[in-house]
């Protein structure tokens, strides 16, 4: 079946810090992806998305490329905020499909 | 606003005391399910529903029942809830076509003791 793996983490940054978090799918098709972020005690926020190969996902200075050719959705931002501390979510959906599946999550601290 | 509203946000329970918690949409969404999240585990789909009484199981619906009357509403029933069912659940609802994600409730910690 579908599946999502991604960094789990906990990753611990300085404020402007790069961060890039890795996730790589394994699906049957052209499924659409997404970034899910949860801040503390908040359930799940869509960060970005991308439907389809080469499209770019951006929002709050976040960035994913869906890249097809290496099954993979990276996430990046060039410079974090303790702002920007939460869990991350990788997720795929299949067209047709009844759910979204995702990744565990990575937490992620960035410190002052 | 457009928003999931989900009821308790915390709630504490004993063993075998059946409970419910609530979940309402206000985006006229067909689609909606129930998740819930454990260390380690990610999250993972309880039951689903495409539209008005129509349901079905996802990955974990074993001790948990649903039902969808209306359209807005959603609840999660735990009939005989046992302490393997302590986690954080959350209420998402999407248009049917689910091509853009969906939106979640702010989630239930439940504990059961």
């Amino acid at each position: 079946g579908d599946s999502v793996t991604q960094m789990e983490g906990p990753v611990t940054l300085s404020e402007e810090a790069f961060l890039t978090i890795n996730c790589t799918y394994t699906a049957t098709g052209y499924p659409s992806l997404f970034w899910y972020v949860q801040y503390p005690g908040e359930g799940l926020q869509l960060l970005l998305k991308a439907t389809k190969a080469d499209d770019k996902g951006s929002n709050k200075g976040f960035e994913a490329t869906y890249r097809k050719e290496t099954t993979s959705f990276h996430l990046e931002k060039g410079s974090v905020q303790v702002s920007d501390s939460a869990v991350y979510f990788c997720a795929l959906s299949q067209g047709g499909s009844e759910k979204l599946v995702f990744g565990k999550g990575m937490k992620l601290t960035v410190n002052p | 606003e457009a928003q999931v509203t989900q009821n308790p946000r915390y709630l504490i329970t004993v063993t075998g005391k059946k409970l419910t918690v609530t979940c309402s949409q206000n985006m006229n969404h067909e689609y909606m399910s129930w998740y819930r999240q454990d260390p380690g585990l990610g999250l993972r789909q309880i039951y689903y529903s495409m539209n008005v009484e129509v349901t079905d199981k996802g990955d974990v619906p074993e001790g948990y029942k649903v039902s969808r009357k209306e359209k807005r509403n959603f609840p999660l029933i735990l009939e005989s809830p046992s302490p393997n069912q302590t986690s954080l659940y959350f209420c998402a609802s999407s248009p049917w076509d689910r091509v853009d994600g969906y939106t979640f409730g702010s989630g239930t910690r439940l504990t059961v003791v």
